[in-house]
């Protein structure tokens, strides 16, 4: 069965810390596909990331990084500096093919302070 | 613009009604999605539609029912057998046949009277 844990619900952090979100998926599959999406409080879910099983080079796009990890099934999400516009749910899904359904983790609410 | 459009924004539900929650998109997708969304649960499936005319059971399909009769549309009935429908309802397109992203529209917040 496929699974997403996201263990951490709420973090707190002042702005300009660094913070790191994890992502730890369960899946048999040898090809798969991970993502990340913001959801400001608006409520849309903006697109963050999309990586695949075969390509476990790091990413990092402005202040953001993603750590992709087979061995530990990890796909962690670092914000470096953290702004006040950083404040959101953040969710890290997990897909299986083309023409499977994405499965989101429970989501990790972020508040920064100034 | 391109985009996902959910209306209204908000509704709500008396005891025993049925209610529709409207989802259009003009991108082009193939693929839509519904979910549910709940505190401290994610983002759970409710129905999916790859192509016209044709859709699949979620996680939580119970008490909900869709319909896919054009590209653009996946409409969202809750129905009176949903128990508990007060939550945020999304809903998303992509194409179908890829890997890449979810196209997501503003949300719908249920609430029961």
């Amino acid at each position: 069965a496929q699974k997403v844990t996201q263990a951490q619900t709420e973090i707190s952090v002042v702005e300009k810390e660094d913070v790191t979100l994890d992502c730890v998926y369960e899946t048999r599959d040898t090809t798969y596909y991970l993502f990340w999406y913001k959801q400001p409080p608006s409520g849309e879910l903006v697109f963050l990331i999309r990586r695949n099983s075969f390509d476990e080079q790091n990413e990092i796009s402005g202040r953001y990084s993603w750590n992709f990890q087979k061995s530990t099934s990890s796909f962690n999400f670092t914000i470096t500096a953290s702004q006040v516009v950083d404040s959101a749910v953040y969710f890290c899904a997990l897909r299986k093919t083309s023409y499977d359904k994405v499965i989101f983790g429970p989501g990790t609410s972020l508040s920064v302070i100034p | 613009d391109g985009g996902i459009t959910q209306s209204p924004k908000y509704l709500f539900r008396k005891e025993g009604q049925n209610v529709t929650l409207s989802c259009e998109q003009n991108l082009n997708h193939d693929a839509m999605y519904w979910y549910r969304q709940d505190p401290g649960q994610g983002l759970r499936l409710i129905y999916y539609s790859q192509i016209v005319n044709d859709f699949q059971k979620g996680d939580i399909a119970e008490g909900y029912s869709v319909s896919r009769e054009k590209k653009e549309s996946f409409p969202l009935t809750v129905t009176s057998a949903q128990k508990n429908p007060t939550a945020f309802y999304l809903c998303a397109s992509g194409d179908a046949g890829s890997n890449e992203k979810l196209f997501f529209g503003s949300g719908t917040q249920l609430s029961v009277l």
